[in-house]
């Protein structure tokens, strides 16, 4: 089956410039989660999704981050604006439910200058 | 609340066992995980561990699991170059329907 797809790879934008990165999860996966994984630590948690419903978006910094899956499918996740403090690989995760293993797409790593 | 922590560097000669420790808070886990990442590429999982047992063997991995001090470890046999990667511990606790990821373990295979 073909994994999760992320694009773009890498970003570099300026500081207070806004940005935005998209998710492909794997055909069938009901549950869809955005991790921050910010150099030398383990990724954390910003969104989840179950199909089209936000599950849980406490950790989300939404003065400055939003995301969205309309139809339940593809995600995007948005950064606006940006800070120096978002320099980080933004990774996405699907799985089947919210009890299952997950699959992780390659990331995008975000620089800002 | 939840809370993972793992040591982070770890370096072994080719050929022998690796052996990466893990420590977790949340009595009420029920999954256990390891995951590896390679440079450049997102987190690929290695096996998982239900609460309910103590030893999962896969191949050249074998995860052991101490409730009762809330620790977890990965032992790799006849370690190779290309298990060099970070690896991850995490944890799912009871209620919680995410993972919660320990820093990593920088693993580095000497030759």
């Amino acid at each position: 089956e073909a994994g999760v797809a992320q694009s773009p790879r890498y970003k570099i934008i300026e500081k207070r410039q806004s940005v935005a990165f998209w998710c492909n999860p794997i055909s069938g996966h009901a549950t869809l989660y955005w991790y921050q994984q910010i150099l030398g630590q383990g990724p954390k948690l910003l969104i989840q999704f179950q199909n089209n419903g936000v599950v849980d978006d406490s950790q989300l910094p939404k003065d400055r981050f939003s995301a969205e899956r309309l139809k339940g499918v593809d995600s995007t996740l948005k950064i606006q604006p940006a800070k120096l403090e978002d320099s980080a690989v933004y990774l996405c995760a699907s799985s089947l439910g919210d009890r299952d293993g997950y699959t992780f797409g390659s990331g995008t790593r975000l620089t800002v200058v | 609340g939840e809370d993972v922590e793992q040591s982070l560097f770890l370096s072994v000669r080719e050929g022998d066992s690796s052996v990466i420790n893990c420590t977790y808070t949340d009595s009420s886990s029920t999954y256990l995980y390891w995951y590896k990442q390679e440079p450049g590429a997102g987190l690929q999982l290695l096996t998982y561990i239900f609460s309910n047992m103590d030893m999962k063997q896969d191949q050249r991995l074998t995860v052991l699991l101490n409730k009762k001090d809330k620790h977890l470890s990965l032992r790799i046999a006849d370690t190779q170059t290309g298990d060099s990667a970070i690896y991850f511990c995490a944890e799912r606790a009871g209620s919680a329907r995410q993972l919660t990821f320990g820093s990593g373990t920088q693993l580095t295979v000497l030759p």
